[in-house]
């Protein structure tokens, strides 16, 4: 199983343009979800998806979108990036409440920066 | 809603010595509580956690963390630590109900383990 996987691992934008960050996993979790990190703050939870075709919102979700077409894939959408959202973004998954599971397990991050 | 608290951001200790990385939660509900390490540039990985029952929970590493309801702590501890120990520390809480498998991070805990 390559686990949790995600693409691109670096990406730079110039404020007001938009792009996608892919998240995949292959275990067949129910749950996905996106986390931003900067420094002094932790984890924050942007969107997140309890199964194909229910998402839902987190603690920051302005500026993305997402959509949960299949089980394996959980894309990011920045819509007119904007230099607050330089940060690095992680990916992650779960077996869900079903799976009788709470833990998570993360993908390696894409750092991105927004000039 | 649950938070969670890590009041020490920096804790350098020397090679061999104790350490205690300390974490506090407020929740109106029972929770489920996480430590999760990231080495430099890679993402978060589980530690350990606690669901139910002993309030006490060991790693693989030597690492264990001990569940105190009335303290609503989850303090991580490690009687002698190694270089490879030098890593950010977060420890995190999820609940119950719509999103149950949401995690909230604390802000982080770097611990470098000095020669």
């Amino acid at each position: 199983n390559a686990g949790v996987t995600q693409t691109p691992k670096f990406q730079v934008l110039k404020t007001g343009q938009s792009m996608t960050l892919q998240c995949a996993q292959d275990m067949n979790h129910e749950y996905m979800s996106w986390y931003r990190q900067d420094p002094g703050m932790g984890l924050r939870l942007i969107h997140y998806s309890v199964g194909a075709g229910i998402t839902d919102q987190g603690e920051v979700p302005n500026g993305y979108n997402v959509s949960r077409s299949t089980t394996e894939d959980f894309p990011l959408r920045l819509l007119s990036a904007a230099p607050s959202q330089t940060s690095v973004y992680f990916c992650a998954s779960s077996p869900g409440l079903s799976g009788g599971a709470h833990e998570q397990f993360f993908g390696p991050g894409t750092r991105l920066t927004v000039l | 809603a649950q938070s969670v608290t890590q009041l020490d951001s920096q804790v350098p200790v020397f090679e061999e010595a104790p350490v205690e990385l300390r974490c506090n939660y407020s929740s109106s509900v029972s929770v489920y509580l996480f430590w999760y390490v990231q080495y430099p540039n890679q993402g978060l990985q589980l530690l350990l956690k606690y669901l139910s029952g002993s309030t006490l929970v060991e790693s693989i590493n030597g690492f264990e963390a001990e569940f105190n309801k009335s303290q609503t702590s989850f303090h991580l501890r490690k009687p002698s630590v190694h270089i490879s120990d030098t890593a950010e520390y977060f420890c995190a809480v999820s609940g119950f109900g719509t999103g149950a498998n949401n995690l909230f991070f604390g802000t982080g805990t770097r611990l470098t383990v000095i020669p």
